[in-house]
Order: structure tokens, then sequence, then C-alpha cells
């Protein structure tokens, strides 16, 4: 399977803290992507990260990728209780159509 | 504009049932997609349109039968379903090839009985 596996599987935080999740991934890509679903409703962009960068931000998102180790991490500084979801990381095949799904980082933050 | 919207939000059928998920977008991309996402799992891919031709099937069962009328609108039509195939099915679309973001529907919670 293509698919990139995330981790935590599951992660539970207070308010304030920051939150950070991890993806590996399997194959080469031009970028990788980050997407936000809540409650099992659609899936939102988050950010996009091509394969010449290390390190890229917005807002209170803040995401590095390692090629070399076919990785990715989002950080989420100041978490909100509205920061409750499902974070899933993207990559686009090369060359296809294809958006390929890691496993996803289930988020709670508590108020 | 920049939503893509599906249809219905709920859909609960039988197994001898005949129905459709529809799907529009009115953002000019060219291409379009269909995801199964089952509970606490990651949206599977399972069908690309690319210039409203079918770019990539991924080995889905023939009950289920995509179909792209034109630029802005995708179907899928569900025959004979099995209650497996209950899931959240999500519709994307981007402006082209994997390289850019995609937008998704909020998606059609489907349940087979």
């Amino acid at each position: 399977s293509q698919q990139g596996e995330e981790d935590p599987q599951a992660l539970s935080i207070q308010e304030g803290e920051n939150a950070t999740m991890n993806c590996s991934y399997k194959t080469s890509i031009n970028n990788l992507q980050w997407y936000r679903q809540n409650s099992g409703r659609g899936l939102v962009h988050l950010i996009l990260i091509r394969s010449n960068e290390r390190e890229k931000h917005s807002g209170r998102l803040r995401v590095t990728l390692d090629t070399s180790k076919k990785s990715s991490s989002l950080l989420i500084t100041a978490s909100r209780a509205a920061d409750t979801a499902s974070y899933f990381c993207a990559t686009p095949g090369v060359g296809t159509y294809k958006y390929i799904f890691g496993t996803g980082t289930r988020l709670k933050v508590l108020a | 504009d920049t939503e893509v919207t599906q249809t219905p939000k709920h859909l609960v059928m039988g197994m001898t049932n005949k129905k459709s998920l529809k799907c529009e977008q009115h953002m000019g991309h060219r291409a379009m997609y269909w995801y199964k996402q089952k509970a606490k799992k990651p949206p599977e891919l399972m069908f690309v349109y690319s210039y409203e031709k079918l770019s990539i099937n991924e080995s889905v069962p023939s009950r289920f039968s995509p179909e792209c009328p034109n630029s802005s609108l995708l179907n899928l039509h569900l025959h004979a379903l099995q209650p497996e195939d209950s899931a959240l099915y999500l519709c994307a679309s981007s402006p082209r090839e994997g390289g850019t973001e995609a937008f998704f529907g909020q998606g059609t919670r489907l349940t087979v009985v």
C-alpha cells in the first residue's frame, strides 16, 4: 500500500498547549499536504509544503518536511477547543491525480 | 465560489435499490474524485476523472458506477450494494493533477440496509 502512517493515532491535550503530529510516507513526492476533518464530514486543506521546502508556517500551523526520511510533522501552537478534529497528511503521487492519505491523527483539545 | 456541493447529505438504501450521489463544483477544476471513508479510517480513493474522462479506477466493484456528464458535475450510481458499503462518500476536485490542494465536499453518509 502507498498509504502513509501518522502518529500518534490519537492525541488529547489541554487548551493552550501545542499539538504535534507526524506523518511518514513511502513514495517520491512533489509536495505534501495536510488536511483537517471535523466530525466525519468534508476535509479542509490546511497547508501545502513543496519537496524543496523544509519548513512552512500558516498562522498557528507549522509544517516541516524531511524528504531524506520521508517524513513530515504538523505543529499546532496554542491549541483551541475548535482545533478538535482528525488531521491527515496527503501525498499526491508524482505525475498522477492520486491523493494518498495517511492514517490520520485524532486530536482532542480539552477546554 | 470555492465550494464542492454534494447531495444528498444522508442516504439510506436497501440492497436492491438503485440510487445516485451527486457532486457539483463551479471552480473550473478539471479533475474530480470520489473517495470512500469508513469510520476512523482515512479516505480511500475510488475514481478520478480528468477532463471529464475516467482516469483512475481503483479496482472498485461494478456496483459503483461513476459518471461525469460535464466539467462541473460528477455522479456516483449505486446498485445492489452490500451493508459493508455503508460509509461516508466524499467528492473532491482540483485544478489539475495532484500538485495543488484538493477541495472536498461535505460528503454523503450512506447506510445500506
